[in-house]
């Protein structure tokens, strides 16, 4: 069974830094993309980046690019988010999500984590 | 930017009703389009990919469709478990867009 548990978000002051990660089991985490994906409070959803299973290409949302930064570890099976300049504006609850196989342009978004939160207010 | 507009933002239905829900895409995406389930508290579940295929496990009551610009996720018995916010997603190109989600009600 395929597993992505979030962790590392918390509260932060706007301006402050925080890493989140994502550890995946149940399947070759090193054969797929991965995406990270927001929620803020009330609010819809909002993709906010993607990485190919190597880490060669790095995609973002216009908002966070120049502040967070993508990255993964094949070894540790992990994906993570680094998250620099935090805004206001950046609260919200992270969810990492499964992507395709490379040739598959279909199978975005699943399954999803749980979910981390991330406050940014003073 | 690709913008996908979805309607109703909002609506109420009666169990056993048939629900529409429209996704209009701001240019051409194909089918790269999926639909995706949100209950209250919980966490985003795919229903539909590639417009019109239905996930796995997914009740057969669910159906998508569109190609283009215009797609539609159908809901053809409204039952109790599925009050809840529907999304759609293209992913057609970067930045991936999400609609701004219908959210279905009991009436």
């Amino acid at each position: 069974e395929v597993q992505l548990v979030e962790s590392g978000g918390g509260l932060v002051q706007p301006g402050g830094s925080l890493r989140l990660s994502c550890a995946a089991s149940g399947f070759i985490f090193s054969s797929y993309w991965m995406s990270w994906v927001r929620q803020a409070p009330g609010k819809g959803l909002e993709w906010v980046a993607n990485i190919k299973k190597d880490g060669s290409e790095k995609y973002f949302v216009d908002s966070v690019k120049g502040r967070f930064t993508i990255s993964r570890d094949n070894v540790k099976n992990s994906l993570y988010l680094q998250m620099n300049s935090l805004r206001a504006e950046d609260t919200a609850v992270y969810y990492c999500a499964k992507g395709p196989v490379q040739g598959d342009y279909f199978d975005w978004f699943d399954p999803w984590g749980q979910g981390t939160l991330v406050t940014v207010s003073s | 930017d690709i913008q996908m507009t979805q309607s109703p933002s909002a609506m109420s239905a009666s169990v056993g009703d048939r629900v529409t829900i429209t996704c209009r895409a701001s240019q051409g995406i194909s089918n790269y389009l999926a639909w995706f389930q949100q209950k209250p508290g919980k966490v985003p579940k795919r229903l539909i990919y590639a417009a019109s295929s239905l996930q796995s496990g997914v009740p057969s009551r669910f159906s998508g469709s569109g190609s283009g610009t215009e797609f539609t996720l159908t809901i053809s018995s409204l039952q109790p478990e599925d009050f809840a916010a529907y999304y759609c997603l293209q992913h057609y190109t970067y930045p991936l867009t999400f609609g701004g989600g219908t959210k279905v009600e009991i009436k």
